[in-house]
């Protein structure tokens, strides 16, 4: 079975400063790694998915993350951080066998001060 | 145009009514699948369906019974509702199953009174 920890339930950064949202995971065969982000009052979307084709992977509003296989990590960054990055932030781990399950992290709160 | 949709968007009820939550999506997408967040923002999967057939049922009280009359959509039916229910139920859909990104519906705000 996988599991995704995601270190730190909240984090606080000041607007402009890097953003540092830390996962590590584990899984038994090639894992799939994503990272939905939920603004307050809304559904989850997908920021980001490792597939295995490169290991430094770009998404939406300007976050990336890079997959160490030998650090079992998909850490989330961002260069600066705006205030309109204040959300939940959800590390996610799905494999090919058992019906497609993703596992979720307990999430992160992205907190950006002015 | 709303990719993934539930409705409705927020349920007030008493303890012991039964209780629906429909959800539709329009992606042409195989695999449907029922999420539960507690008020703690964890995500705990319920359900999946891949083409009308169950294919994930975590352990669940049997109260919940979902129900998928084709595969664009899957509903939630809810029996002798109790306070513990309380939360945001979110339907979800990917194109198929395994390590496929999945889309989200807005959510339904479930209060047990």
């Amino acid at each position: 079975a996988q599991s995704v920890t995601q270190l730190g339930s909240h984090v606080s950064v000041s607007e402009g400063a890097l953003v540092l949202l830390r996962c590590n995971y584990s899984s038994s065969v090639p894992p799939y790694l994503f990272w939905y982000v939920q603004y307050p009052n809304q559904g989850l979307q997908l920021l980001l998915k490792y597939t295995s084709a490169a290991t430094l992977v770009k998404g939406i509003n300007g976050f990336e993350a890079e997959f160490k296989k030998s650090e079992t990590s998909f850490h989330l960054t961002k260069p600066s951080a705006h205030m309109s990055d204040a959300a939940e932030y959800f590390c996610a781990v799905s494999v090919n066998t058992n019906a497609g399950k993703s596992t979720f992290g307990d999430g992160t709160t992205l907190t950006v001060k002015p | 145009d709303t990719a993934v949709s539930q409705t409705p968007k927020y349920l007030v009820t008493q303890m012991g009514n039964d209780k629906s939550i429909k959800c539709e999506q329009n992606l042409g997408h195989d695999t449907m699948y029922w999420y539960k967040q507690d008020s703690k923002k964890f995500l705990k999967i319920m359900f999946s369906y891949n083409n009308k057939e169950l294919i994930i049922n975590e352990t669940v009280p049997n109260r919940f019974s979902p129900k998928s009359p084709d595969k664009a959509h899957l509903n939630l039916h809810i029996n002798s509702l109790e306070l513990g229910d309380s939360a945001v139920y979110f339907c979800a859909s990917s194109q198929f199953t395994g390590g496929y990104e999945q889309y989200f519906g807005p959510g339904t705000r479930l209060t047990v009174t």
